[in-house]
């Protein structure tokens, strides 16, 4: 877990605020995954990156979620006008390129929307 | 839609008992993985499952795919509090995207 770095650990926004998650994959690793954990659920796959590329936003609310890899510095999942469903944990995970066989996740950013 | 589902959602035991974990399909899958997630933290890998009834041990964890590649068990002995925690299994049929088990959450009493 210490290679994929997120930030914050928590964050509490107000309803109708902006929410900004970072992540840091692990060195050598080129391949970005968001995913959402809610209470007493599994985790549900949001948005696959590489770098200056989305590949794969399939899983990633339409309006408002927005999630991006630029070439230098972290990925960055961004939610505009959060509201209470929106709280949860966000948690990000890399891999190198090629096969994945399992992801290297970071311990998660807790968001809480009041 | 493809669904894992796992079983038994809950489960507390005493320490040095044994138990077995289940993760079920309907779909076939490529590759399967079993994670462990502690409160706060984010899951961590354990293993990887490829072939159809592959065996992997990981000291006291044994972790079985299942013939058909659609199910998966991981059986624990002699279970130990640091066990405790909350058990997923993920599961491609043979992308980046996984899906993963709402989890067994194990709870292994002193």
């Amino acid at each position: 877990n210490a290679g994929v770095m997120q930030n914050p650990r928590h964050l509490v926004r107000r309803r109708g605020q902006e929410a900004r998650l970072r992540c840091s994959p692990m060195k050598g690793h080129s391949h970005v995954y968001w995913y959402r954990q809610l209470p007493e659920e599994g985790l549900k796959f949001m948005v696959y990156l590489q770098k200056e590329n989305i590949i794969d936003e399939s899983g990633m609310p339409k309006e408002r979620f927005s999630a991006e890899f630029p070439k230098e510095g972290p990925s960055i999942l961004r939610i505009q006008q959060v509201v209470r469903g929106d709280s949860a944990a966000y948690f990000c995970a890399s891999s190198p390129p090629g096969r994945v066989d399992g992801y290297t996740f970071g311990s998660g950013t807790r968001l809480t929307v009041v | 839609t493809q669904l894992l589902e796992q079983s038994p959602q809950f489960l507390s035991i005493q320490e040095g008992e044994n138990l077995t974990v289940y993760c079920n399909s309907s779909s076939v899958f490529s590759s399967l993985q079993w994670y462990r997630q502690e409160p706060g933290e984010g899951p961590v890998l354990l293993v990887t499952v490829v072939t159809g009834g592959e065996v992997k041990k990981l000291k006291r964890l044994t972790f079985q795919f299942g013939d058909a590649r659609k199910d998966s068990s991981l059986h624990i002995t002699a279970a130990q509090p640091g066990d405790t925690g909350l058990y997923l299994c993920a599961a491609t049929s043979g992308t980046y995207k996984y899906i993963f088990g709402t989890g067994t959450r194990l709870k292994v009493l002193a």
